[in-house]
């Protein structure tokens, strides 16, 4: 089986503007959750979606939101990034609870 | 609220030598519990888990880990440490009603000597 997929790998933007990060789980995983990896903060729970629906949510501001679709792709977003945004991006997905699969992330620097 | 401890943000060990990596969590229900290991610009790999039943857990790579609820600790071991061992751990709990979201101590970084 393929693992977890993140696209794009690595990304530059300036502070402002907006951000999107898809991930693709493992086939037939139904949960998504994503996190965020800082040398400050370390890994962080960002949020998890299953079966298209938010099933919980970390201590994030709202300028960071997520969705799923059908096919439990998930996306992420963080709209008017700042330069504390700059992070590895971590996907994981999960066949029910529990024991979750990451992918290799997606690195994103805020300039 | 849950938390997870891993007092040793740095380890140098020889090659062949025996490693053991310490976590220490605060979780309110039966936590589950996880070793996860991450090569520079890499995703977290599964190392292993404990969910219930016997204490002493087996993991990839040759890695095990013992459960100890008295202690609130769920400790790394691997008897002969490899180079290619050169990595971050992290030790992480979910589990009840925190569901998939893990909590994450903040690694260890193991040094591999020849």
């Amino acid at each position: 089986k393929a693992g977890v997929t993140q696209t794009p790998r690595y990304l530059i933007k300036t502070r402002g503007q907006q951000v999107t990060l898809s991930c693709s789980p493992i086939s037939g995983h139904r949960s998504v959750s994503w996190y965020q990896q800082t040398p400050g903060q370390g890994l962080q729970f960002l949020f998890e979606y299953f079966s298209e629906t938010q099933r919980n949510k970390g201590n994030f501001p709202g300028r960071f939101s997520g969705r799923q679709f059908s096919n439990s792709r998930s996306e992420m977003n963080v709209s008017t990034l700042e330069l504390g945004d700059s992070a590895l991006y971590l996907c994981a997905s999960s066949l029910a609870t529990y024991e979750q699969f990451f992918g290799p992330g997606t690195r994103l620097t805020v300039l | 609220a849950q938390s997870v401890t891993q007092p040793d943000i740095h380890i140098t060990v020889s090659e062949g030598a025996s490693l053991e990596l310490r976590c220490n969590y605060s979780y309110g229900a039966t936590p589950y519990l996880f070793w996860y290991v991450q090569s520079p610009g890499q995703g977290l790999q599964l190392l292993l888990k404990y969910f219930s039943g016997d204490t002493l857990v087996q993991g990839i790579k040759g890695f095990e880990a013992e459960f100890k609820r008295s202690q609130s600790s769920f400790n790394l071991r691997k008897p002969s440490v490899h180079w290619s061992d050169a990595a971050e751990y992290f030790c992480a709990v979910g589990g009840g009603a925190a569901g998939n979201k893990l909590t994450f101590g903040g690694g260890t970084r193991v040094l591999v000597k020849p």
